[in-house]
């Protein structure tokens, strides 16, 4: 079956630009993530949604970065007046509810360069 | 959250059995062992995971020290598709689904032909 697709594969933005990461994750899937993965280093936790509700945005590194998922389906990333710290691949996963150790499944992520 | 340790690199030669460490001497009793591993220019994928006792799938087997400080994430062939960033993480069971996952460098794998 279709996995988590994310949208566009690749993103160049010149500083100051805001930008918007497109998540579709797989069909049913009530929970979502956004990670953050810088060069060398594991993906780093940005936020989580239960269906519409963002209960998590502890890990969002600025009020520039913004997420919505306003249907409990497809989520979307924003970054306002993207910095050079910005440029990352931004991972989106999500998961079902059932069981307690509920895998995540992750889409291929965007690379965001911001030059 | 419970930190984990593991080398930072490992060889190994194709269709031979690979064993990674992972060391997590402050979990806790509700934490799960997850194993998750990266291709390159893929999303991470789950790969296993365990409680107390050892595991095994399709992809690996899971070994968990009886004190649960420590685990082993054992291939018993490897292939050259095996090569990627495995990452040990604990999670834990009490928030399930709704728990995000903490990565740390992992330990990238490389398979000798």
């Amino acid at each position: 079956g279709a996995g988590v697709s994310q949208s566009p594969r690749y993103k160049v933005a010149k500083r100051g630009q805001d930008v918007a990461l497109r998540c579709d994750p797989i069909s049913g899937h009530v929970s979502l993530f956004w990670y953050q993965q810088a060069l060398g280093q594991g993906p780093e936790f940005l936020t989580y949604f239960q269906n519409e509700a963002q209960l998590d945005k502890s890990g969002l590194p600025s009020d520039r970065f913004f997420a919505e998922r306003p249907e409990g389906s497809v989520s979307t990333l924003k970054i306002q007046r993207t910095q050079q710290e910005d440029s990352a691949v931004y991972l989106c996963a999500s998961s079902s509810t059932s069981g307690r150790a509920a895998e995540q499944y992750f889409g291929p992520g965007t690379r965001l360069t911001v030059t | 959250d419970a930190k984990t340790t593991q080398p930072n690199s490992m060889e190994s030669n194709e269709e031979e059995p690979v064993h990674l460490p992972c060391n997590h001497s402050t979990i806790s009793g509700t934490d799960y062992i997850h194993w998750y591993r990266q291709l390159p220019s893929q999303g991470p994928e789950y790969v296993i995971h365990g409680l107390t006792s050892n595991v095994n799938n399709r992809m690996a087997s899971l070994a968990i020290a009886e004190d649960r400080k420590s685990s082993t994430l054992i291939l018993h062939r490897a292939t050259l598709r095996d090569a990627a960033v495995y990452y040990c993480i604990l999670r834990d069971r009490r928030t399930g689904a709704n728990s995000k996952l903490t990565f740390g460098k992992g330990i990238t794998l490389s398979v000798r032909p």
